[in-house]
């Protein structure tokens, strides 16, 4: 048990459309960063956010876009939903200690 | 850039038998290391980390993993598989992201662990 909540679970959605996932982070945790974990391979780095703010960014376009909370939760947005989309979504808080606990994930499945 | 190669794709082994799932690291510094195990659909769980001091590193559920720096490698063991073990392991090197250090991680691509009876 990480502390780090991830909603919804599962989700199915078609192409074109906007989608939210949510996270809950440790207290504490002033770090979140959100992976995108397509089937059969290893976590890719979206994005961090440290003190609400982006301060770190992968090979994501622009449709994917973040918010952090003062409360340690996090949203991820995406906008215009592509096939390609379809994957796990993780995302992490990190301790002082610079380690990184995971979500459970959200399923998301774009027809 | 800062990597990590798993060269192992799929390993199989029987339950009591020992265990090594290889990392190859590339990096500019001396790297803090990781190791996570996946359970089919689940998130990632931390098993240990190296980030200096002695190279041999002791985790969670008995595994350890040799920090080796002449072969840039940080190798998984266990002296003794359980069928628990059975899922995907991913070894993980960190790096920096818009200025704030270790706050990016970058995955190998992943072992599956088979653990026959």
């Amino acid at each position: 048990e990480t502390g780090v909540t991830q909603s919804p679970t599962h989700l199915i959605k078609t192409r074109g459309q906007q989608v939210t996932l949510r996270c809950s982070s440790q207290s504490g945790h002033n770090t979140v960063s959100w992976y995108q974990q397509a089937l059969g391979q290893g976590p890719q780095f979206i994005f961090q956010y440290y003190r609400e703010e982006e301060n770190g960014r992968g090979n994501f376009p622009p449709r994917f876009s973040g918010l952090q909370f003062p409360n340690y939760s996090s949203e991820l947005n995406v906008n215009a939903l592509e096939l390609d989309d379809s994957a796990l979504y993780l995302c992490a808080s990190r301790s002082p200690l610079d380690e990184q606990f995971f979500g459970p994930g959200t399923r998301l499945t774009v027809l | 850039a800062q990597s990590v190669t798993q060269p192992d794709i799929h390993i199989t082994v029987s339950e009591g038998a020992s265990l090594e799932l290889r990392c190859n690291y590339s990096y500019g510094a001396t790297p803090y290391l990781f190791w996570y195990v996946q359970s089919p659909g689940q998130g990632l769980q931390l098993l240990l980390k190296y980030f200096s001091g002695d190279t041999l590193v002791q985790g969670i559920k008995g595994f350890e993993a040799e920090f080796k720096r002449s072969q840039s490698s940080f190798n998984l063991r266990k002296p003794s598989v359980h069928w628990s073990d059975a899922a995907e392991y991913f070894c993980a090197v960190p790096g920096n992201a818009g200025g704030t250090s270790y706050g990016k991680l970058t995955f190998g691509q992943g072992t599956i662990l088979t653990v026959h009876p």
